[in-house]
């Protein structure tokens, strides 16, 4: 079975800082990782993916992620966070030929402060 | 807007009922999913179909049910609700079955009292 692992619950950082938030992942198999986010009363959206390849993937809003196979890890970093990132960020793995079946981290909540 | 369309948005409802939550997947995606968001136990996979067909199980109860139509569109439905089921449910829709990009809708938030 696949877990996902969210090192922190809640994230607090002030605007323009950078930030880091933190996923370990558990498989026997192959994966996919992933990077979601939803923002407040909304459904989530996919931020960036790592399929295979270069490990440093790159997403929408200035966000990139870096696979380390031997670390089992695929942190998600930012070099300045603006107040418009202020969301709910989740982590989540599928089995390579799974039928995109995503297992979920618990989230980490970033909260940018002015 | 992911275009995945959900209704109702929220629905207020006692134990002891049933309810059916509707989605529409988005234009050309054949495939849909189903997902329980709750505090308690996070966002929970519940059950996939691929072109009306079942593809994935997750974590669904034997009161849950779901079915996806000629028209793609899929219901869920809950019966015989407890407390504890209140939660927002989200459906997502894909193209495929491999490529990891699901869409969401906004959820249909269901509290039962």
């Amino acid at each position: 079975a696949q877990s996902v692992t969210q090192l922190d619950s809640q994230v607090p950082v002030f605007e323009e800082a950078p930030v880091e938030l933190r996923c370990n992942y558990s498989s026997s198999v192959s994966v996919y990782l992933f990077w979601y986010v939803q923002y407040p009363n909304q459904g989530l959206q996919l931020l960036l993916k790592y399929l295979s390849g270069s490990t440093l993937v790159k997403g929408i809003n200035g966000f990139e992620a870096e696979f380390n196979k031997s670390q089992t890890s695929f942190h998600l970093r930012k070099p300045s966070v603006h107040i418009s990132d202020t969301a709910e960020y989740f982590c989540a793995v599928s089995v390579v030929g799974g039928y995109n079946k995503l297992i979920f981290g618990a989230g980490t909540r970033l909260a940018v402060h002015p | 807007d992911s275009g995945v369309t959900q209704t109702p948005k929220h629905l207020i409802t006692a134990t002891g009922q049933r309810v059916t939550l509707r989605c529409s997947p988005r234009s050309g995606d054949l495939s849909v999913y189903w997902y329980q968001q709750s505090l308690d136990q996070g966002l929970q996979f519940l059950i996939q179909y691929y072109n009306g067909e079942e593809r994935a199980k997750g974590n669904i109860l034997e009161r849950f049910s779901a079915q996806q139509f000629p028209d793609l569109h899929s219901e869920l439905n809950l019966s015989s609700l407890e407390l504890g089921d209140s939660a927002l449910y989200f459906c997502a829709s894909s193209v495929g079955t491999d490529t990891g990009e699901l869409f969401f809708g906004e959820g249909s938030r269901l509290t039962v009292l």
